[in-house]
């Protein structure tokens, strides 16, 4: 089983959709999550940290369950420039420093 | 701030030549960087971590003597790919961890280098 595992997608929705992502990881005591967003032949950008109690930045809010271990991510009144793909991403224990990506799923909004 | 460079974004190169590629931490100190690989529709893969003034750490799998790492300053940090092949082919990108920053806090990446050896 991969560490983290995302659907690849893709995800197409219209201007203005709620689209949701999961991602799974499969180390009960992973320490903190984040989701990052990549553009095309681009470096991944930080998009937001998932904090327990979940957390919301504007448009997107973010969820962790730790009992099933997974995350979420919600992207409301989706547009044009959200199409990118999203990277789950988590820090295994042990190691706060140390990255594991998810092969991120990746979103396409029409107008 | 916590900006990264990495240099060159991109470089063609003849199979068996070596290239080199920088990462610049240019307004805070990093004694660890971290070095990624990606394939085409794939995750990144972390290569090695890179210590300052110390030895750098390979995962699993990553050849040390084909992928030389040198972090001699608390800024800098290169990757040498030796002897480069078609397959060594990929998007590289390093990030830096701030000194400042406590455990826990998210990496910040480098805007990577494209490499494609013919």
């Amino acid at each position: 089983r991969k560490e983290v595992e995302q659907d690849p997608g893709p995800f197409n929705v219209p201007e203005g959709a709620t689209v949701a992502f999961n991602c799974t990881y499969s180390n009960s005591a992973s320490q903190s999550f984040f989701w990052y967003r990549q553009d095309c032949r681009k470096e991944p950008k930080l998009l937001m940290s998932v904090y327990s109690s979940g957390n919301e930045d504007g448009r997107f809010t973010a969820q962790l369950n730790r009992a099933s271990q997974y995350i979420s991510l919600l992207i409301r009144d989706s547009k044009l420039s959200d199409s990118a793909t999203y990277l789950c991403v988590v820090n295994p224990p042990r190691n706060t420093d140390k990255l594991i990506f998810g092969t991120g799923t990746r979103l396409q909004v029409f107008p | 701030g916590a900006v990264v460079s990495q240099h060159p974004s991109w470089v063609i190169c003849k199979s068996g030549t070596s290239v080199k590629i920088e990462c610049r931490s240019l307004d805070f100190q990093a004694t660890t960087m971290f070095w990624y690989r990606q394939f085409p529709k794939q995750s990144l893969m972390l290569m090695a971590t890179s210590n300052e003034g110390s030895k750098a750490t390979y995962e699993q799998g990553v050849e040390k003597d084909k992928f030389l790492i040198n972090h001699a300053s608390l800024t800098l940090s290169t990757l040498t790919v030796t002897s480069a092949h078609p397959e060594d082919s990929s998007f590289y990108i390093c990030s830096a961890l701030p000194n400042y920053s406590r455990s826990n806090s998210p990496l910040h990446f480098g805007n990577g280098t494209r490499l494609t050896v013919t």
